[in-house]
């Protein structure tokens, strides 16, 4: 079974720039998560997809950030512009069921560093 | 909002021997508490899930416990190795929307 697939794996942009995550999920998985992993600390949720209605973007920095999860399969993650602060890794998980009752499966990360 | 905790923030083994991390959450209503594991520049790769109303699972080497009413769980490791080598993390979700995961163990298994 494939799993979690992410791209880019690294990315290095200045500040102000604007960057784009992929994410695509074990198949038939309904519901995906972005996560952002600041080096040292344990994932945030930034956005919950179920499908593709978003559940959940309270902690999603709305001012610069943007998601989206078109046909309920693959997503992007966008940040425009990028700050500093935003260098972090950015993780897409997925779950068969709704909600946090089964099993996350996690894609490698895309790893940005803003300059 | 639920705040978990994990201690050591980072612990040294030699090879062979048994070891235990530790979890601690402050909600108890939990859903079911996760393990995971992460390697440098890796994802995270899941380990254990205990459901809410059951006390421990067990995957070969790896046991972990949950005691929902002290607000705890802990990892078990027998016979540490070498490739054990990672930070296991712990996550536990309350409500329908967000999962919230500790900072980590780093563990380092030296041989």
């Amino acid at each position: 079974e494939a799993g979690v697939a992410q791209s880019p794996r690294y990315k290095i942009i200045e500040k102000r720039q604007s960057v784009a995550f992929w994410c695509n999920p074990i198949s038939g998985h309904a519901t995906l998560y972005w996560y952002q992993q600041i080096l040292g600390q344990g994932p945030k949720l930034l956005i919950q997809f179920q499908n593709n209605g978003v559940v959940d973007d309270s902690q999603l920095p709305k001012d610069r950030f943007s998601a989206e999860r078109l046909k309920g399969v693959d997503s992007t993650l966008k940040i425009q512009p990028a700050k500093l602060e935003d260098s972090a890794v950015y993780l897409c998980a997925s779950s068969f069921g709704r909600e946090f009752t089964g099993e996350l499966f996690f894609g490698e990360g895309s790893r940005l560093t803003v300059l | 909002k639920q705040e978990v905790t994990q201690i050591p923030a980072a612990l040294s083994v030699p090879e062979g021997e048994n070891l235990v991390l530790n979890c601690s959450f402050t909600d108890s209503a939990i859903y079911n508490l996760q393990w995971f594991r992460q390697d440098p520049g890796k994802g995270l790769t899941s380990l254990l899930l205990i459901q809410s109303s059951q006390r421990e699972q067990t995957s070969g080497r790896l046991n972990a416990s949950l005691d929902k009413s002290s607000g705890r769980s802990t990892l078990y490791i027998a016979a540490s190795q070498p490739g054990d080598s990672a930070t296991y993390l712990c996550a536990a979700p309350t409500g329908a929307n967000n999962l919230f995961f500790g900072t980590g163990t780093r563990l380092t298994v030296i041989p």
